[in-house]
């Protein structure tokens, strides 16, 4: 199992441009989550979609923040535009439904700094 | 008053010690409790779920008290290879509300 896939694994960029970060979910699983991670803050939870449909997104920060899942093998997260204070480790999650209970499982992570 | 409180520590202790971390929660209704490991620079992983009746794994053991709205992780015998951030997690329902996590450091 190649567990939760996040691409790009680092970003650098400069304030005002688009950023998209991506997600592929384990297979099967039907929940989704994004996160954003700072020392200042821990891990906050953006958005979290079920069976692709956008259940939560009280936790993303500003209409800059967007979020899509099209199918249920892929989501993405975008910025437009980005800025210097959405530097941060941001993380995509999945959950299933049978057997692994609550348990989500954590993609590697894309940290993202803006200048 | 956030949601899930810990200490950040950091907690350094040596090898072979045993180290407890606590951690606090605000909405009594929550339904289910867990720890996460964080390891530097990469994703948290499940650590072990936490039962009402408290519940062990090898030198871990973790324990809820819901009148008190409080938990606990004991790590017994700790290991160099322990050394990471230990998130406690909260379900209110929704979604998984995490602690900022508590930083143990084992040295030799």
């Amino acid at each position: 199992d190649a567990g939760v896939i996040q691409s790009p694994r680092h970003e650098v960029t400069e304030m005002g441009q688009e950023v998209t970060l991506r997600c592929k979910p384990i297979s099967g699983h039907n929940s989704l989550f994004w996160y954003r991670q700072t020392m200042m803050r821990g891990l906050e939870l953006l958005i979290y979609f079920n069976n692709n449909v956008p259940i939560d997104d009280s936790g993303m920060p500003e209409d800059r923040f967007s979020a899509k899942m099209p199918n249920a093998s892929f989501s993405t997260l975008k910025i437009q535009p980005s800025e210097p204070r959405d530097s941060a480790v941001y993380f995509c999650a999945s959950r299933g439904t049978s057997g692994t209970g609550n348990e989500q499982f954590f993609g590697p992570g894309t940290r993202l700094t803006v200048l | 008053r956030k949601e899930v409180e810990q200490d950040p520590g950091p907690f350094n202790v040596p090898e072979g010690a045993t180290v407890a971390f606590n951690c606090t929660y605000s909405n009594s209704a929550s339904q289910s409790f867990f720890w996460y490991r964080q390891d530097c620079r990469k994703e948290p992983k499940l650590l072990m779920s936490v039962y009402s009746s408290g519940n062990e794994d090898g030198r871990f053991t973790a324990q809820l008290n819901r009148a008190s709205q409080y938990i606990s992780l004991l790590i017994r015998d700790s290991k160099l290879s322990d050394s990471a951030t230990y998130l406690c997690v909260v379900n209110s329902g929704t979604a998984l509300i995490f602690g900022k996590g508590t930083t143990l450091s084992v040295s030799s």
